[in-house]
């Protein structure tokens, strides 16, 4: 069974620019998650779909930070204009269920914003 | 006080020797346990998950909660380089509600 699938796997902007992560969850798995993952701290939830509606926002820095998730499926990330504090790993993971025990997570996007 | 709280390391111990890792957490909501291991680099993959308290064992891997006292573990036994990583411990509601991760406590198992 393919993973989670994530790309770019790293990318390094300068602040004030524009960047974009997709994913592309399992296949069937109906809920996909986009996590922050600042070095030496936990995933922090950015944003929970199932199928193709928003579950919970309300962590996502709504002035610069958007998602969709386009036919329920694939997904991307979008920040405009990017900060150095949004230097970070961006995790994808989708789940078969509600439960965390279910979540699989892609290998994540190095962001560097300098 | 943060909802979950982990000693974040660096841990480090001779291969063999058993790890303890642990979790504190303040929401008495939570119902789901779970501990994921992160390689550097990679993301993080589910290694335990129990519900409710109790222990619950996976080869060398046992996991143990403690509602009354808001506090998970992880136990590893004959610990090996390849253990080394940085384990997170994660929890939910009953409903998958409100999934909180812990900071993450770094381990180097050495040879």
């Amino acid at each position: 069974e393919a993973g989670v699938a994530q790309s770019p796997r790293y990318k390094i902007i300068e602040k004030r620019q524009s960047v974009a992560f997709w994913c592309n969850p399992i296949s069937g798995h109906a809920t996909l998650y986009w996590y922050q993952q600042i070095l030496g701290q936990g995933p922090k939830l950015l944003i929970q779909f199932q199928n193709n509606g928003v579950v919970d926002d309300s962590q996502l820095p709504k002035d610069r930070f958007s998602a969709e998730r386009l036919k329920g499926v694939d997904s991307t990330l979008k920040i405009q204009p990017a900060k150095l504090e949004d230097s970070a790993v961006y995790l994808c993971a989708s789940s078969s269920g509600p439960l965390g025990n279910t979540i699989y997570f892609g290998e994540g996007s190095w962001l560097t914003v300098v | 006080q943060k909802e979950v709280e982990q000693d974040p390391g660096p841990l480090s111990v001779p291969e063999g020797a058993i790890v303890s890792l642990n979790c504190t957490y303040s929401n008495s909501a939570f119902q789901y346990f779970m501990w994921y291991r992160q390689y550097s680099r990679k993301g993080p993959e589910l290694l335990m998950y129990t519900y409710s308290s109790g222990n619950k064992e996976d080869g060398r891997f046992t996991a143990q909660v403690d509602k009354s006292s808001k506090y998970i573990s992880l136990f590893i036994r004959d610990s090996q380089p390849s253990d080394s990583a940085t384990y997170l411990c994660a929890m939910s509601d009953n409903y998958g509600q409100n999934f909180v991760f812990g900071p993450g406590t770094r381990l180097s198992v050495l040879p």
